[in-house]
């Protein structure tokens, strides 16, 4: 069964250094989105990407981040100077189409020291 | 006022036991409600998925939105103990835009 696929499983960085979280969205697919989870809390959408380019985003998705289709099969989420607050699972999700599902990976867990 | 409520628990069942999860919403322009389970440090994993309101049957789970109320619900029958879990209820005003969702319910069933 097809799957989204996330990597590394585990980043471990230090404060104001860029990282960068890679995902394998699910062949076909079109829609593509980034969402975290600080421990214990919500899940919280970033960001959707479309057709090469952003189609919404949160507040929470400010210069520090972009996002990126590199090639045709990889999304990624770009961090360019961590903050201690952005310690959290990250997830990507896809789905196939504007009334589609979105179906998520299994995340990668980002801690800044 | 938060979009989206969820009773966090945890729930604890004994296995057989119907389980209902809930949620509440405020905004009247969610359409799409959706179901994920979640396990510890995994990702979520999608259920259920609705359109409007109405009931929604796969197996031995039942989704059920009431819009006029702003309310869902999750029913699991027979449950089992690998279904303990954290239940994450998820909407959007429209397909393809931004989930908003609970905060999670956690589930244990025990043997």
């Amino acid at each position: 069964e097809p799957e989204v696929t996330q990597t590394p499983s585990h980043q471990v960085t230090q404060m104001g250094q860029e990282v960068i979280l890679r995902c394998v969205p699910i062949s076909n697919h079109l829609y593509f989105y980034w969402y975290r989870q600080i421990l214990g809390q919500k899940v919280e959408f970033l960001v959707s990407f479309y057709n090469n380019e952003i189609s919404e985003k949160s507040e929470i998705f400010d210069d520090q981040f972009s996002v990126e289709r590199p090639d045709g099969s990889n999304f990624t989420l770009k961090i360019r100077s961590t903050k201690l607050e952005d310690s959290a699972m990250y997830f990507c999700a896809s789905s196939a189409g504007i009334h589609n599902e979105q179906f998520f990976g299994p995340g990668t867990r980002l801690t800044v020291l | 006022q938060k979009e989206v409520e969820q009773d966090p628990g945890p729930l604890s069942v004994p296995e057989g036991a119907i389980v209902s999860l809930n949620c509440t919403y405020s905004n009247s322009a969610f359409q799409y409600f959706m179901w994920y389970r979640q396990y510890s440090r995994k990702g979520p994993e999608l259920l259920m998925y609705t359109y409007s309101s109405g009931n929604k049957e796969d197996g031995r789970f039942t989704a059920q939105v009431d819009k006029s109320s702003k309310y869902i619900s999750l029913f699991i029958r027979d449950s089992q103990p690998s279904d303990s879990a954290t239940y994450l209820c998820a909407m959007s005003a429209g397909s393809g835009y931004a989930l908003n969702f609970g905060k999670g319910t956690s589930l244990l069933v025990t043997p």
